[in-house]
C-alpha cells in the first residue's frame, strides 16, 4: 500500500534554530515529492518539488533533499521565524494514476520567541 | 489575491441535514478536486473532476456528492451530515500539464 509517513509528528523550537522534518514514503515509482507549508486556517501552499532523479531543491531558508534508494525526504528550515509556524506537508505523486497524489499526515512546527 | 475561494469557512449543522459547500477559481483550471482533512490523518480525495463532463469518485466518496457547474465552480454535497463528517474540506485546482494543487483556505464543518 501506498503510504507516506512523517516525523515528528510536532516540534517545538526557539525563533532562530534550525530545525529538520523527515518524510519516508513507500511510493513506488514515484513522479515526484512535494513539500507544503499549511498556516492555521488556510490551505496548503508548495514550498518545493523534486522529481525522482534530484536529490535537493531549496527556496529561501527552506531546503528539501530526498534519498530515492532509502525513501527518503527532509525539510530543512533554517534560522527558524516565527511566521515558519505551520504544518508541513509531504506529498508524493505516484506514477501511475493521472489524479493521485499521496499526502503524509503532517509535523506541526511551532517557533517561540 | 483569493485564486480559489471557498463558501462557506465555517459551518455548524445538525445530523441529517443537507449540505452545500462551494468552491470557485479564477486560475483558469480544468481540474478541481476536494479532499477533507482529519486530525492525524493526511487529505484524502473525495471527488475530482478533469472537465465539466467528467466527474470521478476518489478514495472517500460515500455519503457525497459533487456537481461541476462550469469550469470555474465545483460543489460538494453532503445529502444527510452525519457527525463523523466532521471534518476540514478542502478544494483545489490543477491545470493541465502542471503538476501542483493549489487549495482554497478550506471550510470547516461540524455536524452535531
Amino acid at each position: 500500500k501506498n503510504q507516506v509517513e512523517q516525523s515528528p509528528q510536532s516540534l517545538i523550537i526557539l525563533e532562530g534554530k534550525n530545525c529538520t522534518l523527515q518524510c519516508n514514503y513507500t511510493v513506488s515509482p514515484f513522479s515526484n515529492l512535494r513539500w507544503y507549508k499549511q498556516d492555521t486556517g488556510r490551505g496548503p501552499v508548495s514550498l518545493t518539488i523534486m522529481t525522482f532523479s534530484e536529490n535537493t531543491k531549496s527556496n529561501g531558508r527552506y531546503t528539501a533533499t530526498l534519498d530515492a534508494d532509502t525513501k527518503q525526504s527532509s525539510l530543512h528550515i533554517t534560522a527558524s521565524q516565527l511566521s515558519d509556524s505551520a504544518s508541513y506537508i509531504c506529498v508524493v505523486r505516484p506514477t501511475s494514476g493521472t489524479y493521485k497524489y499521496i499526502f503524509g499526515t503532517g509535523t506541526r512546527l511551532k517557533v517561540l520567541a | 489575491d483569493a485564486d480559489v475561494t471557498q463558501t462557506p469557512r465555517n459551518r455548524i449543522t445538525k445530523t441529517g441535514k443537507r449540505i452545500m459547500l462551494e468552491c470557485s477559481q479564477t486560475k483558469g483550471h480544468d481540474r478541481m478536486y476536494w479532499y477533507r482533512q482529519d486530525p492525524g490523518l493526511g487529505l484524502r480525495l473525495i471527488y475530482y473532476s478533469f472537465d465539466v463532463k467528467d466527474i470521478n469518485k476518489g478514495e472517500i466518496s460515500d455519503g457525497y456528492s459533487v456537481s461541476r457547474q462550469a469550469q470555474a465552480k465545483f460543489s460538494l454535497s453532503l445529502e444527510s451530515a452525519i457527525p463523523n463528517q466532521t471534518a476540514l474540506y478542502f478544494c483545489a485546482t490543477r491545470g493541465t500539464g502542471g503538476d501542483e494543487q493549489f487549495f482554497g483556505p478550506g471550510t470547516r464543518l461540524t455536524v452535531l
